[in-house]
């Protein structure tokens, strides 16, 4: 399996402007999580989907933060517009739930957002 | 609200020497996952417990669970270089499912 795959690898853009990370599960997976991680802040779960429906989106900071899952192959994280303190590594992970490792994630590479 | 604690948060060592990192959290989990991460790349998993008393090993990492103490360590033995790397644990409350992170244990072994 070709693991959780994220886009862009990295992404540099100005304040005000609209950011779109992307991210493909693994295959057969049923959750899939967005997490931000900074050095201030640690790791920081964001939101989750099951079976691609939005379960618990209390991590999202703030309304300029939206995330969608149209597909089982396909989430995105948007943030509209950016602010230099959304600068972060985004991951995606997805899951399995059942047995033998439950609820043990697997992570993509991440996105590296600098917002200038 | 889930607490996750990791001690120390920085260590260095040196190569040869045994060494454990511990993972506190507050609140009862039947469920704890420890995972690396190197400079710049993302995270591996590394252990995933499930129960209480649980005792995993790989090479020359292993880790443990007590679920009454809500603790678990993370044993390091004869340490080598490449075993420098963030390591984190994370834990899960029952009936939820996101994994809640400590803040990541900096190792760095010197030769």
């Amino acid at each position: 399996d070709a693991g959780v795959i994220q886009s862009p690898r990295h992404e540099v853009t100005e304040m005000g402007q609209e950011v779109t990370l992307r991210c493909k599960p693994i295959s057969g997976h049923d959750y899939l999580f967005w997490y931000r991680q900074t050095m201030m802040r640690g790791l920081e779960l964001l939101i989750y989907f099951n079976n691609n429906v939005p379960i618990d989106d209390s991590g999202m900071p703030e309304d300029r933060f939206s995330a969608k899952m149209p597909n089982a192959s396909f989430s995105t994280l948007k943030i509209q517009p950016s602010e230099p303190r959304d600068s972060a590594v985004y991951f995606c992970a997805s899951s399995l739930r059942e047995a033998p490792n439950t609820g043990e994630l697997f992570f993509g590479e991440g996105s590296r957002l600098t917002v200038l | 609200e889930l607490k996750v604690e990791q001690n120390p948060l920085f260590l260095s060592m040196q190569e040869g020497k045994n060494y454990t990192i511990y993972c506190n959290y507050s609140t009862t989990s039947d469920r704890l996952y420890w995972y690396r991460q190197d400079p710049g790349k993302s995270l591996e998993s590394l252990f995933v417990l499930l129960s209480n008393g649980a005792v995993k090993q790989e090479g020359r990492l292993m880790a443990s669970l007590d679920t009454k103490a809500r603790l678990s360590t993370l044993h390091i033995t004869a340490a080598v270089h490449d075993l420098s790397a963030t390591y984190f644990c994370a834990v899960v409350i029952g009936g939820a499912d996101g994994l809640t992170f400590g803040k990541g244990t900096h190792l760095i072994i010197q030769p």
